[in-house]
């Protein structure tokens, strides 16, 4: 069963790094996830799409601060130079045929 | 630029019914896959169902079969999803989200949301 493992939550300060993981279940380490940011009351934001290489393409508009790796099963995106407007739930997302699965998300706080 | 915009929620009755509607701007919906996700109150994003670029191929979570039915209009640029015998356990802000072609595994553009509330 295709499933993405996500911490519920996380934490970093104003102008720090930080790095979210995202775990695909045994059986799909070659899965691309894709990564989207939603901030509280909005609708999600898509981020990028992150291969099992480590290549990711991002969505328009999405700052050089946002970036992807990749190793084995887990997927990472990293944010650098934490900006309050950062502070979100990150949810990443894979697909099998006929079926979209999301993780449970991270919820990422600025401090 | 892409833009979606959700209409048509509401409060509804245990097993009422509702259509929600996604006008699309930006780009026709005939040549993208789309998708409508919801998401419960307080909780994370779940897949609902999806229609191919097509329109021949349509997916639905086990969740919503037999119960949902997603559409489209392409005059009018617009995707639909029909809600029926709805749940208490339907309630969620439904988006609708574009996915990229050409394999439609992941969405690029998403809309603000609408909400949907099952209650007596």
């Amino acid at each position: 069963q295709l499933v993405l493992t996500q911490s519920p939550s996380a934490s970093a300060s104003l102008g720090a790094a930080v790095k979210l993981t995202c775990t695909l279940s045994s059986g799909h380490k070659s899965y691309a996830v894709a990564w989207h940011q939603q901030q509280p009351g909005k609708g999600p934001r898509f981020l990028m799409k992150l291969n099992s290489d480590g290549s990711h393409t991002k969505g328009d508009g999405i700052p050089d601060r946002f970036s992807g790796s990749s190793s084995g099963a887990e997927r990472y995106i990293s944010i650098s130079s934490l900006q309050s407007e950062d502070e979100a739930d990150y949810y990443c997302q894979t697909w099998d045929t006929g079926n979209w699965v999301f993780g449970g998300g991270t919820r990422l706080t600025v401090l | 630029e892409v833009q979606l915009l959700e209409s048509g929620g509401g409060l509804v009755q245990p097993g009422g019914s509702l259509r929600l509607s996604c006008t699309a701007s930006g780009f026709s919906i005939s040549t993208y896959a789309m998708s409508w996700v919801r998401q419960a109150p307080g909780k994370g994003l779940e897949w609902v169902s999806s229609i191919s670029s097509t329109a021949f191929t349509i997916y639905y979570a086990d969740s919503v079969q037999g119960r949902f039915t997603i559409s489209r209009d392409i005059s009018k640029n617009m995707l639909y999803l029909q809600l029926d015998s709805l749940r208490a356990e339907d309630t969620a802000v439904y988006f609708c989200a574009r996915a990229v072609p050409p394999h439609a595994n992941y969405f690029d553009y998403w809309g603000q949301g609408a909400l949907v509330t099952v209650s007596s």
